[in-house]
């Protein structure tokens, strides 16, 4: 079966513009959550979406937000871009059931922020 | 509060010699463990996960890993490391608020 899907795989984006990324997630699966990647501050968690309902977030600027559809399919959007937005955005779903945890991760938009 | 530990920033191991990344962890109860690998400019692949039952737990591409309540560890084991294992390891735990918190990961070199 199809992976997690993360579009695009790359961006180049001006300082001060926004972005918007997508993730659609393995069939069945209804939990999507976005991590950042960063040489500096390594995998940080952003925030998890379950049934297009925003259930964690993590500690970032209210520039950073998300949302769900009733497909799943998930999007991140970051707003007055700035330099230190540049990073490896991942995207991760899972089965969301106890007996199966964990997160199947795509293979990441890399935004630069110029 | 929750959080993973990888002291090794950066091992280099000759072909076919053994690893083992360390991982040590805080959480209050018996956390689900993870251990994933990224490749560069990839993104995480799941090595294996520990959530119950044997504390020994067998992986992909060879690896396993043993979880050790009393030392809050769960090092990550390969008897014979091959080129291609060259990456980046990362421990997570996910607890009760189902987010994965990562470790600062391990880079991996390999020497024919």
């Amino acid at each position: 079966k199809a992976g997690v899907t993360q579009t695009p795989r790359y961006l180049i984006k001006t300082r001060g513009q926004q972005v918007t990324l997508s993730c659609s997630p393995i069939s069945g699966h209804r939990s999507v959550s976005w991590y950042q990647q960063t040489p500096g501050q390594g995998l940080q968690f952003l925030f998890e979406y379950f049934s297009e309902t925003q259930r964690n977030k993590g500690n970032f600027p209210g520039r950073f937000s998300g949302r769900q559809f009733s497909n799943s399919r998930s999007e991140m959007n970051v707003s007055t871009l700035e330099l230190g937005d540049s990073a490896l955005y991942l995207c991760a779903s899972s089965l969301e059931i106890p007996s199966s945890p964990g997160y199947t991760f795509g293979s990441g938009t890399r935004l630069t922020v110029v | 509060a929750q959080s993973v530990t990888q002291p090794d920033i950066h091992i280099t191991v000759s072909e076919g010699a053994s690893l083992e990344l360390r991982c040590n962890y805080s959480y209050g109860a018996t956390p689900y463990l993870f251990w994933y690998v990224q490749s560069p400019g990839q993104g995480l692949q799941l090595l294996l996960k520990y959530f119950s039952g044997d504390t020994l737990v067998q992986g992909i591409k060879g690896f396993e890993a043993e979880f050790k309540r009393s030392q809050s560890s769960f090092n990550l084991r390969k008897p014979s490391v091959h080129w291609s294992d060259a990456a980046e390891y990362f421990c997570a735990v996910q607890g009760n608020t189902d987010k994965l918190i990562f470790g600062t990961g391990t880079r991996l070199q390999v020497f024919p």
